[in-house]
């Protein structure tokens, strides 16, 4: 299957900090990504849409300021989490689509905030 | 939201036997799908079944699927304890459209 790659894989952060997350998709493009968030021991939750030269579309709920995403070209999406606060800890993984139903996972960002 | 229901939430087997979870979903959907996902890693895609598809098989993993009761199964025979994971169900509306999450069902395997 296709392969998307994130980094980084883990990261800590003081209180207040901003952390940027990247995904990549290394043999395909990816035309949409999607980035899902996942706190212990719970599913994962969709936070947005994100189609390449166009603003991401946020699930309800998630603050569009606070976790910025750009989706510059085909193969890369960012994930900035501003001011980042210790309720943000969690496990962020973002999936691409290219042509067909599967979708390909990166293998998630963990990120600490103390 | 989430759209799916794994049934049950927590399940421990010997090795050696083989272990069903389900899962039911609300809304039509284009396809179904299975991942696997062990403790604080990313998710493997398990096995994809399409709405006009009944049952599917890969390896010692098979799929139902009955779209009339919103419901799926997945089945893994002759389990062993590298099978021990989490297993989620996601489901699609159509391509490009985002996987809906189930609550997940976490599987033990004792050796």
């Amino acid at each position: 299957g296709a392969v998307v790659s994130q980094h980084p894989s883990w990261v800590i952060c003081k209180s207040g900090t901003s952390v940027k997350i990247e995904c990549r998709s290394l043999d395909f493009q990816a035309t949409t990504m999607f980035w899902y968030r996942q706190f212990p021991k719970q599913s994962l939750m969709l936070m947005a849409t994100s189609n390449e030269g166009s603003k991401a579309t946020y699930e309800q709920g998630v603050e569009k300021d606070k976790f910025l995403i750009n989706h510059a070209s085909l193969t890369l999406s960012t994930l900035t989490v501003t001011s980042a606060h210790p309720e943000d800890s969690s496990f962020y993984i973002c999936s691409g689509t290219g042509q067909g139903y599967e979708q390909y996972f990166g293998p998630g960002t963990r990120l600490t905030v103390t | 939201s989430q759209q799916g229901e794994e049934d049950p939430q927590a399940l421990s087997i010997q090795e050696g036997e083989n272990a069903t979870m389900n899962c039911s979903y609300k809304t039509s959907i284009n396809n179904l799908q299975w991942y696997r996902q062990n403790s604080g890693r990313g998710l493997v895609h398990l096995i994809l079944i399409r709405s006009n598809e009944r049952e599917k098989h890969s390896g010692r993993l098979r799929v139902t699927l009955d779209t009339s009761k919103k419901s799926s199964s997945l089945l893994i025979t002759a389990s062993r304890a590298a099978d021990t994971a989490s297993y989620f169900c996601a489901t699609a509306n159509s391509g490009n459209t985002p996987l809906v999450f189930g609550k997940g069902t976490r599987l033990s395997v004792i050796a």
